[in-house]
């Protein structure tokens, strides 16, 4: 069966400090990954996603940027953390069809202070 | 641009009642739907999958429904119980590519 794993489960960083955020699937060969941020009170923004290795599409111009270094795993990096930055952030993935559905890691709670 | 609406933001039913959940989206050039459930501080759990050519699914206590002409879903919950209490989310996905919109949930309350 399949699996997605995300770490760290929390984080608080400071403001102007990096950030990396893992997300590795397990089960599946060449998914479509996905990362959203769901912020207090709002639904869940789609930031990037991912139809292979090296391929990245951008959602939402912003100081995040995601690489995939690896068919199953998808890293969400910044440079310089923002006050805004914070929020739960959601890695997901599917089987690269159109007709399949969607699954979602348990996520990593990010507080910049 | 898609926008999914949710309606009501927040549902508190007594133990053992059926309710509906509703979800809709203006724009029905859609592949799919996906009702999902979300649980405090935790990730998204997927509960059904519609297909844009389906009417309707169901899994045990739960039956959702698609509407894709008038842009509307329905989640179904029969005999709740307070296990069901969490928030309900659903998502479309566009039919032209991997971008999914998601509503802004419902929360739902069952009072034992």
């Amino acid at each position: 069966s399949q699996t997605i794993h995300q770490w760290p489960a929390t984080l608080v960083q400071p403001v102007g400090s990096p950030l990396s955020l893992e997300c590795t699937v397990e089960g599946t060969s060449n998914p479509n990954l996905y990362w959203y941020r769901q912020a207090a009170g709002r639904g869940l923004q789609l930031l990037f996603y991912s139809v292979g290795i090296g391929q990245i599409s951008s959602e939402v111009p912003q100081n995040l940027s995601a690489s995939r270094p690896q068919d199953r795993q998808f890293i969400l990096s910044s440079k310089k953390l923002l006050l805004s930055d914070s929020g739960f952030y959601l890695c997901a993935w599917d089987a690269g069809f159109a007709y399949n559905e969607q699954f979602f890691g348990p996520g990593t709670r990010l507080t910049v202070l | 641009k898609q926008e999914v609406t949710q309606i009501p933001a927040a549902l508190s039913v007594p133990e053992g009642e059926n309710l509906v959940l509703n979800c809709s989206f203006t724009d029905s050039a859609i592949y799919n739907l996906q009702w999902f459930r979300q649980d405090p501080g935790k990730g998204l759990t997927s509960l059904l999958l519609i297909q844009s050519s389906q009417r309707e699914q169901t899994s045990g206590r739960l039956n959702a429904s698609l509407d894709k002409s008038s842009g509307r879903s329905t989640l179904y919950i029969a005999a709740s119980q307070p296990g069901d209490s969490a928030t309900y989310l659903c998502a479309v996905r566009h039919s032209t590519g991997n971008q999914f919109y998601f509503g802004t949930g419902t929360s739902l309350t069952v009072i034992p």
